[in-house]
């Protein structure tokens, strides 16, 4: 069964650039989910849209933001980055936004 | 705001041998949803079990079964029969039916399995 497609699924960058994460939900999925999980931590959740639109905002800083495109694909944006963003940054979906999520395999950004 | 403990931050067993997993979570809502992710070394997050707090029967998938207990607020997973494979990191989950759709994890538990 096709699963959650994250990417790129390494990066590296250096303090202050940006980078954009990109994730492709299960076909027929329309809600997304950010989760950040840093070293030895539980994922904290960030941001999700159902149908293009916000729905739930979590502990996502004002240098972040994110969108869901026409095709139901998302894309975080994180710009400034500071070293405190190395993380594994998880996408999930799920059919209808109160549905089982699903989690991509995750992309790992290392600030440096 | 709802909360998700997990007591254990290890535990072991041996190969075909059984474990509990014990975790236990706060809220005010009557409606909600429980889950237990797997994180193995790859760092993947697989979804085990899930459970909806209106069903008093407790959720099974083969060998992972659930104990949910809705007054006590807990929701422990029993592996049975465990397999090498089953080592890795596992999150309890607990989502709102209602207000928001974050998942809210748990601490963890690092389970080892030794043959």
């Amino acid at each position: 069964a096709a699963g959650v497609i994250q990417s790129p699924r390494h990066l590296i960058k250096e303090k202050r650039e940006t980078a954009t994460l990109k994730c492709y939900p299960i076909p027929r999925h329309d809600t997304v989910y950010w989760y950040q999980q840093g070293p030895g931590q539980d994922p904290q959740f960030l941001i999700s849209f159902y149908e293009k639109m916000q729905s739930d905002k979590g502990s996502i800083p004002d240098r972040f933001s994110a969108q869901q495109f026409s095709d139901y694909h998302s894309e975080l944006n994180m710009s400034s980055l500071e070293l405190g963003d190395s993380a594994l940054y998880f996408c999930a979906s799920s059919f209808y936004q109160m549905e089982t999520q699903y989690f991509g395999p995750g992309t790992r950004l290392l600030v440096l | 705001a709802q909360t998700v403990t997990q007591s254990q931050p290890e535990m072991s067993v041996q190969e075909a041998e059984t474990v509990t997993l014990s975790c236990t979570y706060d809220t005010s809502e009557s409606d909600y949803y429980l889950f237990w992710y797997k994180q193995p070394p790859s760092r993947q997050m697989i979804l085990v079990i899930r459970q909806e707090a209106y069903k008093q029967q407790n959720a099974t998938e083969n060998r992972f079964s659930v104990n949910f207990q809705k007054a006590a607020k807990s929701f422990s997973l029993k592996i049975s029969d465990s397999q090498l494979g089953d080592a890795a990191m596992y999150f309890c989950a607990y989502r709102s039916a209602s207000a928001g759709t974050a998942l809210i994890f748990g601490k963890g538990t690092t389970l080892s399995v030794s043959s």
